[in-house]
């Protein structure tokens, strides 16, 4: 069956890169998501990338995808204070709701 | 003016008690759903509609019921609430041409006393 899986926690400095990383088990994924939750909020699209690209870059943060690995991850540059949220993976396996990960929470200490 | 809704923001509701939480969008989806959030344990799939005549259970529809009452309208009913159905419920919607990337509404945190 599918599984996404993250680590739970993350603590960072503040200016430092963050690397939160991801892998799941259904290699007919078609798209994979980061999605960003802050506090008292819903979950925010952060990016996806398609399962035919290798990198995705989007200002501050940058997706990589090893499709081999079955693995994620999400690059966070110049990490603030504003970054801390919870982040979740999730994977779209054809014509099924999306699966999520269960959340890494990053902290960012000043 | 928000895409997805939930109403109410916040209930404290007693031990067998009926309740229903609402969730409206204005995206245009087909697809809704509903899920729970409980702190350790991510997301739970509770039902989820692909279109207005389809309903489908998720990982935990058991105690829930749901209504999709239009493209634009899905509610879900705690029958008789019980305590372990604290939790925040979030209502997502997503457009299957693409990415099918789920927008969420900004949650309803449910207390049952």
């Amino acid at each position: 069956g599918e599984d996404v899986e993250q680590s739970l926690f993350l603590s960072v400095r503040e200016g430092d890169s963050s690397v939160i990383n991801c892998t799941y088990t259904d290699s007919s994924s078609t798209y994979l998501y980061w999605y960003k939750q802050e506090p008292g909020a819903g979950l925010q699209l952060l990016t996806y990338i398609f399962s035919n690209m290798d990198m995705k870059q989007d200002q501050r943060l940058t997706v990589l995808l090893n499709k081999k690995d079955k693995h994620l991850s999400l690059r966070i540059a110049d990490t603030q204070t504003g970054d801390s949220a919870i982040y979740f993976c999730a994977e779209n396996i054809g014509n099924t709701p999306l699966v999520f990960g269960k959340g890494t929470r990053l902290s960012v200490i000043a | 003016d928000a895409d997805v809704t939930q109403t109410p923001r916040n209930r404290i509701t007693k031990t067998g008690k009926r309740i229903m939480l609402e969730c409206s969008q204005t995206k245009g989806h087909d697809r809704m759903y509903w899920y729970r959030q409980d702190p350790g344990l991510g997301l739970r799939l509770i039902y989820y509609s692909f279109d207005v005549k389809d309903i489908n259970k998720g990982e935990i529809s058991d105690g829930y019921s749901v209504s999709r009452q239009a493209q634009a309208k899905f509610s879900l009913s705690l029958e008789s609430a019980i305590p372990n159905q604290t939790a925040l419920y979030f209502c997502a919607t997503s457009d299957p041409t693409g990415s099918d990337t789920q927008y969420f509404g900004p949650g309803t945190r449910l207390t049952v006393l």
